[in-house]
């Protein structure tokens, strides 16, 4: 049983850029979240996606967007890259709309230059 | 913003001996978790308390919840290297949506010395 994947580890990218990340989640989850996680800090609630809608949303600018996809697999865009953006993202996957245990991926590490 | 704070934010340890993390939170919640982040890795769940229940043990992990305080612990016994690692606590806020986001505390970070 797969857990949650993400793609791709690591990748470099120049302020002004597009990135996409990409997560496919746990068999059986239906739910997605994405969190930012800074060097040294805790993770950062960016959004969270449920039957390919976006349920909520943290405190990111619209820079930041996502997409959901009909096998439950997500999508983070992040346009617009600020050498502030650069930190780890993480995907975690869940069942349904109330929070239990959370299944996260490895990451995906950004940085930018 | 983060919901919840680890205290100490960094702890050094000799094998063997006990760790133990505490983490306050803000708000109402129903459950408490706390999971482990090796270094540059995902995040793992460790366990989760209800907030009916005010201690709960899973192998060398036991953890406490004192709603009235909004605060708890982890606490990990007969530490060994492999412990060495950053834990986090995390509550699940509930959102107009009715929707619950997990928020993340800012962390412990656990370094233990064979």
């Amino acid at each position: 049983d797969a857990g949650v994947t993400q793609s791709p580890t690591h990748l470099i990218k120049t302020r002004g850029q597009q990135v996409t990340l990409r997560c496919s989640p746990k068999s059986g989850h239906d739910t997605v979240s994405w969190y930012q996680q800074a060097l040294g800090q805790g993770p950062q609630f960016i959004f969270q996606y449920y039957e390919e809608e976006e349920r909520q949303r943290g405190n990111f600018p619209d820079r930041f967007s996502g997409h959901q996809f009909p096998n439950y697999s997500s999508e983070l865009n992040v346009n617009a890259l600020l050498l502030g953006d650069s930190a780890l993202y993480l995907c975690a996957s869940s069942r349904g709309s109330n929070t239990g245990e959370l299944f996260f991926g490895e990451g995906s590490r950004l940085t930018v230059l | 913003s983060q919901q919840g704070e680890e205290d100490p934010q960094a702890l050094s340890i000799q094998e063997g001996e006990n760790a133990t993390m505490n983490c306050s939170y803000k708000t109402s919640i129903n459950n408490l978790q706390w999971y482990r982040q090796n270094s540059g890795r995902g995040l793992v769940h460790l366990i989760l308390i209800r907030s009916n229940e005010r201690e709960k043990h899973s192998g060398r992990l036991r953890v406490t919840l004192d709603t009235s305080k909004k605060s708890s612990s982890l606490l990990i016994t007969a530490s060994r290297a492999a412990d060495t690692a950053s834990y986090f606590c995390a509550t699940p806020l509930t959102q107009n949506t009715g929707f619950q986001k997990l928020v993340f505390g800012t962390g412990t970070r656990l370094l233990v010395s064979p």
